[in-house]
C-alpha cells in the first residue's frame, strides 16, 4: 500500500477514443503530480498541482488534459492520442510543492497502450 | 535545476554492500538529496533523503561530503530483491528531474 492509488492499472485504447486516468492519495498531501515514463527513458514531469491549482505544465500536448477537483484526487483526461503516447503514467503526491525536504510518494502507474 | 550523474549500471552479489555514487556539482544551497528505488512496472519508492553528512534508516545510508557536490547511497548486504533502478535527485519541492538512474543487478 503506497498511499497513492492509480486506476486503471492497464489501459488499451484506440487513437480516437477518450479515456481518463484516475489518481487518489490518502496521505493528506497538498501537491499532486503526473509523470510519463516511456520505455528505457527517465520519468518526465507533465503537470503539477498545488492545492488544486496547476503550478506547472511542462509543454505537454493539449491531447492530455489534467483535472484536480480536490487535493486528494487527480485525473488525466486523454483524447486523440498518438502511438508514441504509449507509456507508464505515474501519479505522485507530496506534502508541499514548495518544501525542499518533502519527498514525493508515487502510485504504481497506469500502463497505457495506444493502438 | 541541478543535474545529477550516476553510473548507468552496477552488478553485485547477494550479501555484499553496494555503494552508488551520484555527482551533483550544481547543487543549490536549499536543495536536498533524495534517492528512489524503482522496480519494473511500479512507481519509484522513496529510500532516503539528506542534506549533509550522514543519514541512516532501516534500509540504507546516505553519505554526503562537506561540499555536497556528490552523495553515496549505501545498501548493506543486498539480496536478489534489491535488483532495481536507483535514482538520485536533487532539487526543491516539486521541481525534480529524474535522470537515467543506476540499474543494479544482484546475482546469487
Amino acid at each position: 500500500e503506497t498511499g497513492v492509488t492509480q486506476t486503471p492499472r492497464h489501459l488499451v485504447m484506440g487513437m480516437t477514443n477518450k479515456k481518463s486516468l484516475k489518481c487518489e492519495q490518502h496521505l493528506g498531501h497538498n501537491a499532486m503530480y503526473w509523470y510519463k515514463q516511456s520505455a528505457k527513458k527517465p520519468l518526465e514531469l507533465m503537470f503539477v498541482y498545488s492545492l488544486e491549482e496547476r503550478v506547472e505544465n511542462n509543454s505537454v500536448p493539449s491531447r492530455f488534459s489534467p483535472e484536480c477537483p480536490n487535493s486528494s484526487h487527480l485525473f488525466l483526461h486523454l483524447h486523440t492520442l498518438q502511438p508514441e503516447d504509449s507509456a507508464l503514467y505515474l501519479c505522485a503526491s507530496s506534502q508541499d510543492f514548495r518544501s525542499s525536504n518533502q519527498p514525493q510518494h508515487f502510485g504504481d502507474g497506469t500502463r497505457l497502450s495506444i493502438l | 535545476l541541478a543535474k545529477t550523474t550516476q553510473p548507468i549500471s552496477m552488478d553485485s552479489y547477494e550479501g555484499q554492500e553496494v555503494n552508488i555514487t551520484c555527482s551533483h556539482n550544481n547543487i543549490a544551497t536549499n536543495d536536498y538529496i533524495t534517492w528512489y528505488q524503482q522496480f519494473p512496472s511500479q512507481g519509484p519508492r522513496f529510500i532516503i533523503q539528506g542534506y549533509k553528512t550522514k543519514v541512516t534508516n532501516e534500509v540504507a545510508s546516505l553519505f554526503i561530503p562537506a561540499d555536497r557536490k556528490s552523495s553515496t547511497l549505501s545498501l548493506p548486504r543486498v539480496s536478489l530483491s534489491d535488483t532495481a533502478v536507483y535514482y538520485c535527485l536533487v532539487g526543491q519541492g516539486g521541481k525534480l528531474i529524474f535522470g537515467q538512474g543506476t540499474e543494479l543487478s544482484v546475482k546469487p
